[in-house]
């Protein structure tokens, strides 16, 4: 069946430090992957999209990478800072139809 | 305008009532999503409209009734609902353009609580 697996364990970095968050998915082929932010009580909110033939995609203090290979992505958060402390989701997407399907989030604490 | 606006934002109901959950945007996007979030859980897809056309349906139980009467508008009927339905509703939208992927905009969510 298919899978989208994301770090289980909340992950605390200190602020300043870089902090990385993995996607993993198994029978499964996006042509997409997404990142978003949620907060408590709120809708998640997009980061950044890359598809399956880039490798690398940046947005000021954000990287997200993309290996079709290992079936993997990873989300970078350089300088971190305790607002940003909140849960990400990794979400996949294939080339035809609107199904959008999340991953179970990370939750990322940043303390000063 | 780049927002999905919910209402309401909180609702109770009894197991016998039937409500339902409002949502609207002016993106002019013509995809349009229900999802169920509860606590501690990512979102779960419940329904895809794309272009008001019902594309995707879940196997949500057909106490959950969504409908799509025009671009901007997308709801869902709630009847006969269980406590295990309580949770967070988002709806959600984006662009469909074939092959290519836009990022989905979500709302703020409807707090829903069945007694």
């Amino acid at each position: 069946s298919q899978k989208i697996e994301q770090n289980s364990e909340a992950l605390n970095i200190q602020e300043g430090k870089t902090a990385t968050l993995t996607c993993n998915y198994t029978n499964y082929s996006p042509a997409y992957l997404q990142w978003y932010r949620q907060d408590p009580g709120r809708g998640p909110v997009f980061l950044l999209l890359i598809r399956e033939n880039e490798k690398e995609k940046r947005k000021e203090r954000l990287k997200v990478t993309f290996d079709t290979t290992l079936k993997q992505s990873l989300f970078h958060i350089t300088a971190s800072q305790p607002a940003d402390s909140a849960t990400y989701l990794c979400a996949l997407d294939r080339t035809y139809g609107n199904k959008l399907v999340f991953g179970a989030g990370t939750i990322l604490r940043v303390k000063s | 305008d780049t927002e999905v606006t919910q209402t309401p934002k909180h609702l109770v109901m009894g197991m016998t009532n039937k409500k339902s959950l409002k949502c609207e945007q002016h993106m002019g996007h013509r995809a349009m999503y229900w999802y169920k979030q509860k606590a501690k859980k990512p979102p779960e897809l419940m329904f895809v409209y794309s272009y008001e056309k019902l594309s995707i349906n879940e196997s949500v139980p057909s106490r959950f009734s969504p409908e799509c009467p025009n671009s901007s508008l997308l709801n869902l009927h709630l009847h006969a609902l269980q406590p295990e339905d309580s949770a967070l509703y988002l709806c959600a939208s984006r662009h469909d353009w074939g092959r290519r992927r836009t990022e989905a905009f979500f709302g703020q969510g409807t707090r829903l609580t069945v007694v």
